[in-house]
This record gives C-alpha cells, sequence and structure tokens, in this order.
C-alpha cells in the first residue's frame, strides 16, 4: 500500500535559518504529492503540491521537488521566520486511490527569534 | 466565503455517551472525509463519502458512524463503543474532478471522560 515517511521534529531553529524537512514515499504508479501545514488549534492548509516528476512546487517562499528517482518530496526554505512555526505534513494522493491521501506524521518546526 | 465549518471547536463529554460533530461544506464538492488527529501523530481517516447517500469506511471505523443525507453536511458520531475518543477530529472536502485538493476544517477537539 501507500505510505509516507517524514522526519521526525521537532525541528527547532533561528530566524532566517535554512529548513528541510525531508519526506520519502512509497506508491505505485504516479502519485501527486503535497505538503500541508498545521497552525496551532487549527484544520490543515495546503501549502504547495506537485503532480508529476520534477515539478516544483512552492508557495510562501517554500518549495518541495517530486523526485521520482529517490521517491522523495523535501520541504525547504531559504530564510524562515518565527510565524513559520507549525506542523507540516507530507502527503500523497495514489494513482488508483480516488481523492484518498495518505499522510506522513508530521514535523513539528519551531523557529526561535 | 466559501469554507469548511465544523462545531463545536471543543466538546466534553462523560464515557458511554454518544456525540455528534458537525460538518458543512459551500464549497460545492462531492466528497468530503474524517479523520482523527492523536497528539504528534499524523492523521487517520476514519470514514468518506464521494456522493450522497453513500460512505465508505476508513482506516480507523470502528467505533464510529457518518451519514450523507445532503452534499452541504457530513456528521460524524463517536459511538460509546469507540475505546479511545479522546482526540482532533477534522473534516475535509474535494472535488472529485480537477484540483485532487482536500480542503480542511477548523477541527473539533473532543474530550471524553
Amino acid at each position: 500500500g501507500n505510505s509516507v515517511t517524514q522526519m521526525e521534529g521537532p525541528v527547532t531553529l533561528s530566524e532566517e535559518a535554512f529548513l528541510t524537512i525531508n519526506c520519502t514515499y512509497t506508491a505505485t504508479g504516479y502519485p501527486s504529492l503535497f505538503w500541508y501545514v498545521q497552525y496551532p488549534g487549527e484544520g490543515l492548509q495546503l501549502l504547495l503540491k506537485a503532480t508529476k516528476a520534477d515539478d516544483k512546487g512552492s508557495n510562501k517562499g517554500f518549495e518541495a521537488t517530486y523526485r521520482k528517482e529517490t521517491t522523495s518530496f523535501h520541504l525547504e526554505k531559504g530564510s524562515v521566520q518565527v510565524s513559520d512555526s507549525a506542523v507540516y505534513f507530507c502527503a500523497l494522493r495514489g494513482t488508483y486511490a480516488g481523492n484518498m491521501l495518505t499522510f506522513g506524521g508530521g514535523t513539528r518546526l519551531m523557529v526561535k527569534p | 466565503d466559501g469554507g469548511i465549518t465544523q462545531s463545536p471547536k471543543y466538546l466534553f463529554r462523560k464515557e458511554g455517551q454518544n456525540v455528534t460533530l458537525s460538518c458543512e461544506q459551500n464549497l460545492n464538492h462531492d466528497a468530503m472525509y474524517w479523520y482523527r488527529q492523536d497528539p504528534g501523530q499524523g492523521l487517520r481517516l476514519i470514514y468518506y463519502s464521494q456522493i450522497v447517500n453513500d460512505f465508505q469506511k476508513g482506516d480507523i471505523a470502528e467505533g464510529y458512524s457518518v451519514s450523507r443525507e445532503k452534499k452541504e453536511s457530513f456528521p460524524l458520531t463517536v459511538t460509546s463503543a469507540q475505546k479511545n475518543p479522546t482526540a482532533f477530529y477534522l473534516c475535509a472536502s474535494s472535488s472529485l474532478t480537477g484540483s485532487d485538493e482536500q480542503y480542511f476544517g477548523p477541527g473539533t477537539r473532543l474530550t471524553v471522560t
């Protein structure tokens, strides 16, 4: 079946540091890949997505590239802000899964001033 | 504004009582989903529905029930058979054509004592 593995958190960074959150997946076919962000006490918001190999999703300074050869979709940001503190979820939608999403366990990011 | 509403935000119940969580969307989405989130963990799918009057079990449906009498509404009942009901519950919806993004509500935190 489909699965998503994320690096465990929490990840603690100082403001303006470079961020990488690793995400790897297992899926048959050609999945779509997503990053969602969850701020404290709230639901999830879509941050970015990529639907085919070598696509780069980007939003709000975050970016991730769909790497089929390494089955990865790592999230990066060049300079984090305190307001980026949240939990980040990597997810995939399998080719044969309708609109079902499979989520990773989430990675908590804490950014200190 | 279009979106998903969940109510209430916080819910407290005594053990042995059934409780129903509300989820309404005005996005004209065909598909709706219920997820459970436990502290420090990812999302697990409880039930989903792709059309009115039809729904399917997700990965952890035991102890839960749903109905889909209207396209806009997908209430979740947490029954007394659910062994560990205390959790954060998230409702989502998506189109079945075009964009495959899922849109999430703000969540309901259920505490059962």
